[in-house]
């Protein structure tokens, strides 16, 4: 069936450090991929998104790249600040039906100044 | 521009009370509705999804419900609330690929 897996949490990092959240998944077909993001005691937010193979996605200084032959959508960024710390999920598309999205359990990520 | 709202923002309430938690929709039509439970420190639970009026879909049994009476609008509700029920509720819509969240609910069980 389809399934997100992310690297646990929490992440700690300094300011400025460059930054890794792994994900990857199973899906039949070519579903999408996101990144969402939840500051603390909000909701979800899109970040980013790719629709298909190779696609980048890109916000914020956020990049992914949609990598179809190792299953993966890993978040980067390349320094991050104190204001990036938050709760990230990473979740692909269900085009079987209604496409919803099926979620990883989340990363968070703390950075400290 | 579309906008979810969600009401209300937090609550408490004692076991065995009833819930009722509302979530509407502007600026679409037809969307497709979600509810989501987020435990303390935890994941997104996807709790009930909606194609269209009168449509839902639960993903896990519990002592939760949901009703869509109208388009745009999503409920949620309970007869008796238990403490395991204490959690961050979130609504969302979306359309072909995308979803969107409100601002989410609060709600503490004692």
């Amino acid at each position: 069936g389809n399934s997100v897996t992310q690297m646990e949490g929490p992440v700690t990092l300094s300011e400025e450090a460059f930054l890794t959240i792994n994900c990857t998944y199973t899906a039949t077909g070519y579903p999408s991929l996101f990144w969402y993001v939840q500051y603390p005691g909000e909701g979800l937010q899109l970040l980013l998104k790719a629709t298909k193979a190779d696609d980048k996605g890109s916000n914020k200084g956020f990049e992914a790249t949609y990598r179809k032959e190792t299953t993966s959508f890993h978040l980067e960024k390349g320094s991050v600040q104190v204001s990036d710390s938050a709760v990230y999920f990473c979740a692909l598309s269900r085009m079987d039906s209604n496409y919803q999205l099926i979620w990883g359990a989340g990363t968070k990520l703390i950075i400290k100044p | 521009s579309q906008t979810i709202h969600q009401w209300p923002a937090t609550l408490v309430q004692p076991v065995g009370s009833p819930l009722s938690l509302e979530c509407t929709v502007e600026g679409t039509s037809n969307p497709n509705l979600y509810w989501y439970r987020q435990a303390a420190g935890r994941g997104l639970q996807l709790l009930f999804y909606s194609v269209g009026i009168g449509q839902i879909s639960s993903e896990v049994p519990q002592n939760l419900s949901a009703s869509r009476p109208q388009d745009r609008q999503f409920i949620l509700s309970s007869k008796k609330l238990l403490l395991s029920d204490s959690g961050f509720y979130l609504c969302a819509w979306s359309d072909v690929r995308e979803q969107y969240f409100g601002p989410g609910t609060r709600l503490t069980v004692t």
